[in-house]
C-alpha cells in the first residue's frame, strides 16, 4: 500500500525559500511507471498543480507555467522521496501544500501541509 | 474563460441522486479527455473517486462505492459526476481535474449540501 508522508517548515518568510519533501513508501521514485506530483490549495486560488518528477529512463520534469521561474521539484533517491522549492515567496504563496502521485489521475494524495509566508 | 467550470454549489435530498457538472471550456472537446473526479471534506485533502473517459475507458477509485459514477454529456462539453443514493456523509466539495496543455487542470469545484 503506498503512503506518502510530508514534512517541512509551516512558516516562510517572504523573500526566502519554501521548502518540502514527500517521502514514500509502498513505491520507488524512481520507478518506471510512478509519477510524483505537487499541488497547493488556497481559497483565492483553488487546487493549483504545482509540477511533477518522473523517471523513464532518465528524470524529467514539467511545471506550471504560473510558477516556472521559481519552482524546483527534485527527486532523492537516496531516501526515496521527492521535494518542492519555491523560490522568492510571497505572501501569496500562503496555501495548503499537498504531494501526489498520479495513477488515473492524481490518484493518491499526502496529507497536505500548511505553508504561510510571513514575516 | 477558465479551463473546468463547475457550478459552486448543489442541493439535494437523502436518498435522492445529484449529477454534478464539469464543463469544459468551448474549444476542448470533451469527448478527447478523461475526466478525473474528487471528493473533499474539511481537513482532508482530496480524494479520488473515478475517472472516465468512456464507458470503456473509466477507473473506480479504490474502495469508491459504485453508487458514484461517470459520464459525459457531449451537447453541453461536459463532465458529469452522479453520486446515486445519496447518503449525509456524501457532503462535501467536489472537484474535477484533466490533463490540459501539459498541465493538470482543477475545476473550481462544487460544494454538495445533503438536505
Amino acid at each position: 500500500q503506498v503512503q506518502l508522508q510530508q514534512s517541512g517548515p509551516g512558516l516562510v518568510k517572504p523573500s526566502q525559500t519554501l521548502s518540502l519533501t514527500c517521502a514514500i513508501s509502498g513505491d520507488s521514485v524512481s520507478s518506471n511507471s510512478g509519477t510524483w506530483n505537487w499541488i497547493r490549495q488556497s481559497p483565492s486560488r483553488g487546487l493549483e498543480w504545482l509540477g511533477r518528477t518522473y523517471y523513464r529512463s532518465k528524470w524529467y520534469n514539467d511545471y506550471a507555467i504560473s510558477v516556472k521561474s521559481r519552482i524546483v521539484i527534485n527527486p532523492d533517491t537516496s531516501k526515496n522521496q521527492f521535494s518542492l522549492q519555491l523560490n522568492s515567496a510571497t505572501p501569496e504563496d500562503t496555501a495548503i501544500y499537498y504531494c501526489a502521485k498520479e495513477g488515473y489521475g492524481l490518484d493518491l494524495w499526502g496529507q497536505g501541509t500548511t505553508v504561510t509566508v510571513s514575516s | 474563460q477558465a479551463v473546468l467550470t463547475q457550478p459552486s454549489s448543489l442541493s439535494a435530498s437523502p436518498g435522492a441522486s445529484a449529477s454534478l457538472t464539469c464543463t469544459l471550456r468551448s474549444d476542448i472537446n470533451v469527448a478527447a479527455y478523461g475526466i478525473s473526479w474528487y471528493q473533499q471534506k474539511p481537513g482532508s485533502p482530496p480524494l479520488f473517486l473515478l475517472r472516465y473517459r468512456s464507458d470503456s475507458d473509466k477507473q473506480q477509485g479504490s474502495g469508491v462505492p459504485s453508487r458514484f459514477s461517470g459520464s459525459k454529456d457531449a451537447s453541453a462539453n461536459a463532465g458529469i459526476l452522479l453520486i446515486s443514493g445519496l447518503q449525509s456523509e456524501d457532503e462535501a466539495d467536489y472537484y474535477c481535474l484533466i490533463w490540459y496543455s501539459s498541465a493538470w487542470v482543477f475545476g473550481g469545484g462544487t460544494k454538495l449540501t445533503v438536505l
